[in-house]
């Protein structure tokens, strides 16, 4: 079965920095361009940032351009997403998804919180 | 970048109804959308791409149309599995954009 794993949530306070990873099984991900999306506690879905196939195509959403890098590598099947200068409303569950324009493979989702 | 809304935030229907939800674009997507189904503490499930095209495995009581600005998603005979929420999302650039959600409920 295809799966996605993500890892590296925490509790961090404003400022700080974490590091997020998405794992996949059952399928090979370095075939998939990836994204990822999050969702604060209640409130709607948010795309922030994408990752073409070879890596060479990247996009962020402006919410966390400057602040966040998405890589790739797909020698180990995984995503990363790091991050930096953390603020409150970064507060959120992180979820990898599969696709390039639209997601069809989803993780399930890893929760972020900051807060002092 | 492009800004989805969605209609009604909340409808409440039963078992075996047929309903309706609305997502508008701020500007032409051509049909570059889809919808996803989300149940709470789940990842979303996309159900449509590219406005009427269902993903393998989804039900065919699902149905979506439209172009440009409006969709549409339709659930015919609503079913107990079906009640979460429903977000359009648009692909027409690489700054996706989600809709607000539309919840379904029991009435």
């Amino acid at each position: 079965e295809a799966q996605l794993v993500e890892s590296g949530g925490d509790l961090i306070q404003p400022g700080g920095s974490l590091r997020l990873s998405c794992a996949a099984s059952g399928f090979t991900l370095s075939y998939y361009s990836m994204n990822w999306v999050r969702q604060a506690p209640g409130k709607g879905l948010e795309w922030i940032s994408y990752i073409s196939v070879r890596g060479d195509t990247i996009y962020y959403a402006d919410s966390v351009k400057g602040r966040f890098t998405i890589s790739r590598d797909n020698a180990k099947n995984s995503l990363v997403l790091q991050m930096t200068s953390l603020r409150a409303d970064d507060t959120a569950v992180y979820f990898c998804a599969g696709g390039e324009a639209y997601f069809d493979k989803w993780g399930q989702g890893t929760l972020v919180t900051v807060s002092s | 970048d492009i800004q989805m809304t969605q209609s009604p935030s909340t409808l409440s229907a039963s078992v075996g109804d047929r309903v309706t939800i609305t997502c508008r674009a701020s500007q032409s997507i051509s049909t570059w959308l889809a919808w996803y189904q989300q149940k709470p503490g789940k990842a979303p499930k996309l159900l449509m791409y590219k406005a009427s095209t269902l993903e393998s495995g989804v039900p065919s009581r699902f149905s979506g149309s439209g172009s440009g600005t409006e969709f549409t998603l339709t659930i015919s005979n609503l079913q107990p599995d079906d009640f979460a929420t429903y977000y359009c999302q648009q692909y027409n650039d690489y700054s996706f954009t989600f809709g607000p959600g539309t919840k379904v409920d029991i009435k």
